[in-house]
């Protein structure tokens, strides 16, 4: 089943350490975003990636940065976590070549605590 | 700035009556809109789309759309408990990614 899969589920770090979180798909989408999710704050906007070759930050980009190594693969990082980090994140994916192509696919999510 | 607004609820309904889900948006340029749903601890997903005033429907659900009011909303009829999770509404506002409001919590109960 073609499909969005995040890497680790979960993951507990220490303030000023450098990690990375995975995003691979099956789906054979062009496009792929990361977003953060905190309580009460709804989903928002990290980096998204409409091809190998395009990166761009969205509205909380600020702390991190990403890598599209491939169609299907476009990695998180932290630099250098800090607790307010801690949230769940989202790796989704679109394809462009739907007439709707807004439509969003998720991952599992990643459950990123910084302690 | 560009926004989406949702009542954070919780909404609470009886089972088999109608949950009324609404959203407002900014810009008034909007051409997509889209209703996610979130269980606890799950990722969201799309249950509703809806691109030209009027309503959309799909089984239980109701999308309604009216652009001049910049709103729009989602109908769960006969509600049922497996409906109890997180609403989300997302609006494409002038570039092609949904910004998403920060959801409606509904509960159903028995």
């Amino acid at each position: 089943d073609a499909d969005v899969t995040q890497t680790p589920r979960n993951r507990i770090t220490k303030t000023g350490k450098r990690i990375m979180l995975e995003c691979s798909q099956t789906k054979g989408h062009d496009r792929m975003y990361w977003y953060r999710q905190d309580p009460g704050l709804g989903l928002r906007l990290i980096y998204y990636s409409f091809d190998v070759k395009d990166i761009n930050k969205g509205e909380i980009s600020d702390g991190y940065s990403v890598s599209r190594q491939a169609q299907a693969k476009f990695s998180l990082s932290l630099e250098s976590a800090i607790p307010n980090q801690t949230a769940l994140y989202f790796c989704a994916t679109s394809d462009s070549g739907q007439t709707t192509n807004e439509k969003l696919f998720f991952g599992s999510g990643t459950q990123l605590s910084v302690l | 700035q560009k926004e989406v607004e949702q009542n954070s609820g919780p909404l609470s309904v009886p089972e088999g009556a109608i949950a009324s889900l609404n959203c407002t948006y900014s810009d008034r340029g909007s051409q997509s809109f889209f209703w996610y749903r979130q269980y606890s601890g799950k990722s969201p997903e799309l249950i509703m789309s809806i691109y030209s005033n009027g309503d959309k429907e799909d089984g239980r659900f109701t999308a309604q759309l009216n652009k001049a009011s910049q709103y729009v909303s989602l109908l769960i009829r006969d509600s049922q408990p497996s409906d109890s999770a997180t609403y989300l509404c997302a609006v494409n506002m002038g570039s092609y990614i949904p910004t998403f409001g920060r959801g409606t919590s509904l509960i159903v109960h028995p």
